[in-house]
């Protein structure tokens, strides 16, 4: 079945650098990238998303690429916070409202 | 607005009990979901509605059950809870016309 695969698993940064999560797609009818930001004990939130029309976004810390090509989408965060301590998840879905698939998640810890 | 409300937050079953998770919203999304998030698999879509009296499955629908008599409300129901079933339920809504998902804060669900 289709899939989103997401790297690394976890991620140790120290505060003030940047972090770089990756995902790769398998369904080429998927159109819409959105990334998902979820803290210890809570519901993931909605951090940015892109669309398949779209190269590249960006959101002041934050950013997201798209590669169609190669099926590949990039969470860009700079500057790195404490706060940005947390689960981020990739997802990818289609036109559709029941492909809506998500990566594992990536644990991402920024040290003071 | 409170947003996605879920009811309730802890619940542990016995094998073959049944019970029912409750999500509201007062959005007035019209989509509404249910996800179980499972260690190492990120988020996987149960069942999800594009609106009152219209539901459908999604990728795990199996041991669930769902309807949809009104625009706020979407319950969750288990007819026969399996160990299988232990996970992290999320309800999540949706904004007409766009993919954006608001997730609830969660039901932790054991069954022993």
């Amino acid at each position: 079945g289709e899939n989103v695969e997401q790297h690394p698993s976890t991620l140790s940064v120290q505060e003030g650098d940047s972090a770089v999560i990756k995902c790769t797609y398998s369904d080429s009818a998927s159109n819409y990238f959105p990334w998902y930001k979820q803290e210890l004990g809570k519901g993931p939130q909605l951090i940015i998303d892109i669309r398949s029309n779209v190269g590249e976004k960006k959101d002041q810390r934050i950013a997201v690429t798209l590669n169609k090509t190669a099926k590949h989408f990039s969470l860009h965060i700079t500057e790195t916070q404490p706060e940005d301590s947390a689960v981020y998840f990739c997802a990818a879905s289609t036109a559709s409202y029941d492909k809506v698939i998500f990566g594992p998640g990536t644990s991402l810890s920024v040290i003071p | 607005n409170a947003g996605v409300t879920q009811t309730p937050k802890f619940q542990v079953l016995k094998t073959g009990q049944s019970m029912t998770l409750q999500c509201a919203q007062d959005m007035n999304h019209e989509y509404m979901s249910w996800y179980r998030q499972d260690p190492g698999m990120g988020l996987r879509l149960i069942h999800y509605s594009v609106g009152a009296g219209i539901t459908d499955q999604g990728e795990v629908p199996n041991g669930y059950n769902v309807s949809r008599s009104t625009t706020e409300d979407f319950p969750l129901r288990l007819l026969s809870a399996a160990p299988s079933q232990t996970s992290v339920y999320f309800c999540a809504s949706s904004p007409p016309g766009t993919r954006e998902q608001y997730f609830g804060p969660g039901t932790r669900l054991t069954v022993t």
